[in-house]
């Protein structure tokens, strides 16, 4: 079986672009959710998508967004990029309910010059 | 809010040798603790996880923790290390209402040393 897959794994842009990065759940699983990690502030949670309804929502400003599609797929966008949106974006993937485990993807490694 | 507090950030350890990670919470409610493994360049691996029953769980590569309700505890061990356990520790918690939301303690970096 598959594991959650995340692309890019590398991304470079400048600051006030926008970026997009997507998640592959393992097949099956229909709960999406999106963590950033920086050696700064360690790993936060961003949100998490459920049956393509977001159900949590961590602190974190609006220019965060996320979807998720019909096929379990999510995307994650950040507009208008500062420096500190520099990090490691990782995604993690569960069956239908809650405090099952979650499997997380090798991440985005997001650097914003 | 829930917080995890892992209190040691960097454990050097031989190889063969026993090791502890430590790990607090701060909840008002009943909680669910994980424990994740992150090696280089990749994502997080879950080790073991708490979630009602036994306090003492068993989680894979020979990996336990105990739950610990009056101390807020729930403390990693291993009674003897490999090279390959050469990683980055997290301690997680999620509230019963919080759904999937993990928060997570800022991570034990362990360094086996042969």
């Amino acid at each position: 079986k598959a594991g959650v897959t995340q692309t890019p794994r590398y991304l470079i842009k400048t600051r006030g672009q926008q970026v997009t990065l997507s998640c592959s759940p393992i097949s099956g699983h229909r709960s999406v959710s999106w963590y950033q990690q920086t050696p700064g502030q360690g790993l936060q949670f961003l949100f998490e998508y459920f049956s393509e309804t977001q159900r949590n929502k961590g602190n974190f400003p609006g220019r965060f967004s996320g979807r998720q599609f019909s096929n379990s797929r999510s995307e994650m966008n950040v507009s208008t990029l500062e420096l500190g949106d520099s990090a490691l974006y990782l995604c993690a993937s569960s069956l239908t309910g809650t405090h099952n485990e979650q499997f997380f993807g090798p991440g985005t490694r997001l650097t914003v010059l | 809010a829930q917080s995890v507090t892992q209190l040691d950030s960097q454990v050097p350890v031989f190889e063969e040798a026993p090791v502890e990670l430590r790990c607090n919470y701060s909840s008002s409610v009943s909680v669910y603790l994980f424990w994740y493994v992150q090696y280089p360049n990749q994502g997080l691996q879950l080790l073991l996880k708490y979630l009602s029953g036994s306090t003492l769980v068993k989680g894979i590569n020979g990996f336990e923790a105990e739950f610990n309700k009056s101390q807020t505890s729930f403390h990693l061990r291993k009674p003897s290390v490999h090279i390959s356990d050469t990683a980055e520790y997290f301690c997680a918690v999620s509230g019963k209402a919080a759904g999937n939301k993990l928060t997570f303690g800022g991570g034990t970096r362990v360094l086996v040393k042969p």
